[in-house]
């Protein structure tokens, strides 16, 4: 089955630490995209890339940082510097290959810092 | 900039009522619209996607959306609710640039 997997599903951390979470896909997108979601705020963009060795910052990229060393990974660290972690985090990837390009999304992995 | 307002941030339909999920847009050119539905603690699934080509967009699940250009409007409609239905749903917008702009979403309850 084709998909994409962030793991862990839930997470906690203490504050001060920096963990970073996975997100896989098998799809064959060449885009994967990072997004936090709050209630009430819907979906921000943290970083998202197009292709392998490359990424640019979405809206709210500070203290967040990722590597896309594969194409099918695209790893995303929370540092200590982001100062409100807390969120539920979501995955997403596309073909990456112009318009009307449908993204689709990982479960997500919730983050509580403690 | 692009930008996407969902009127609403609640919902509530009788079971077997006709359920209307509003989204507005703000584009200066005919975009790309989506709307997806979200269950808790999942991720966004896909229900249908505007990329001008008919106006009246047929999803799964049984929803459609209308795309209005005059009223820069993309709303979600299905003729009976489910309880099943219940649910958080964002539209979005995606730019040239394939950035996606989400609205702020609108949670749908189904009262039996």
């Amino acid at each position: 089955d084709g998909g994409i997997t962030q793991s862990p599903k839930y997470l906690f951390r203490k504050e001060g630490q920096n963990v970073t979470l996975s997100c896989e896909q098998n799809l064959n997108h060449d885009a994967m995209y990072w997004y936090r979601q709050d209630p009430g705020q819907g979906l921000r963009l943290i970083y998202y890339s197009q292709i392998v060795n490359d990424f640019q910052k979405g809206d709210i990229a500070e203290g967040y940082s990722v590597s896309r060393e594969k194409k099918e990974s695209f790893p995303l660290t929370v540092t200590s510097a982001q100062k409100n972690p807390t969120a539920f985090y979501l995955c997403a990837s596309s073909i990456g290959q112009g318009a009307a390009d449908t993204q689709y999304f990982g479960p997500g992995t919730r983050l509580t810092v403690l | 900039a692009q930008s996407v307002t969902q009127l609403g941030s609640h919902v509530s339909v009788s079971e077997g009522a006709l359920v209307l999920l509003r989204c507005n847009y703000s584009s200066s050119v005919p975009p790309y619209l989506f709307w997806y539905v979200q269950y808790p603690n999942q991720g966004l699934q896909l229900l249908l996607k505007y990329t001008s080509a008919a106006t009246l967009v047929k999803g799964i699940n049984g929803f459609e959306a209308e795309f209005k250009k005059s009223e820069t409007s993309f709303h979600l409609t299905k003729p009976s609710a489910h309880m099943s239905d219940a649910a958080e749903y964002f539209c979005a917008v995606m730019n040239t640039g394939n950035q996606f702009y989400f609205g702020t979403g609108t949670s749908l309850t189904v009262i039996p």
